[in-house]
């Protein structure tokens, strides 16, 4: 159990567009999901937490307005980055927790996304 | 400043050999210490979770340990496989707030045959 999904897997958009991800717990509830950026031989850092039905909290220096975090049920949050750069290519993942006594926190297999 | 340190950076080792990774810590107040594991472009994957209270935690070939007082902990695998390639890393809980994992830049392991 205890499985975290993303789409797409992988996506190429042209500088200026926009691009969503979706993160879904398929076997439990999430009342927390979790957004992160890795770039190369770098380690996850954390974006923005998110609870159902409330506004996402961002971490100091992202963007709100560029990185926008829709989490309207409790197995699906949705990522959307806004007029994409190149910059914003990178390795984005989700995680998903259940419960607030739960420790664990459970990732999804990433999306890489890639501006042109 | 709530920090956690992995070494080495990367290793290779031979298929069927041991090896021990690294990992300190200075964050506080500490809740639990998680080892997972990444393949290349991949999202990260459980391998163990420890509370303050234990000190060893098996899943397979792969044995984690925690020393809580000198806020030091290990991931020792045994007979490797060139499966075993992949990123370790090293994830520090804090006690308080929503979120507070403190991320390793991890190791970066190959088993080469």
């Amino acid at each position: 159990g205890a499985v975290v999904s993303q789409h797409p897997s992988w996506v190429i958009c042209k500088s200026g567009t926009s691009v969503k991800i979706e993160c879904r717990s398929l076997d439990f509830q999430a009342t927390t999901m979790f957004w992160y950026r890795q770039f190369p031989k770098q380690s996850l850092m954390l974006m923005a937490t998110s609870n159902e039905g409330s506004k996402a909290t961002y971490e100091q220096g992202v963007e709100k307005d560029k990185f926008l975090i829709n989490h309207a049920s409790l197995t699906l949050s949705t990522l959307t980055v806004t007029s994409a750069h190149p910059e914003d290519s990178s390795f984005y993942i989700c995680s998903a927790r259940g419960g607030q006594d739960s420790y664990e926190q459970y990732f999804g297999p990433g999306t890489r996304l890639t501006v042109t | 400043k709530n920090q956690v340190e992995q070494s080495p950076q990367s290793l290779i080792i031979l298929e069927g050999k041991n090896c021990t990774l690294q990992c300190n810590y200075t964050v506080s107040p500490f809740s639990n210490l998680r080892w997972y594991k990444q393949d290349t472009g991949r999202g990260p994957v459980s391998l163990t979770i420890m509370t303050f209270s234990e000190n060893t935690k098996s899943n397979g070939r792969y044995t984690a340990t925690l020393d809580a007082d000198t806020k030091q902990s290990s991931l020792h695998i045994t007979a490797s496989q060139l499966s075993d390639s992949a990123s370790y890393i090293c994830v520090v809980g804090r006690q308080t707030g929503a979120n507070n994992l403190f991320f390793g830049t991890g190791t970066r392991l190959t088993v080469i045959p």
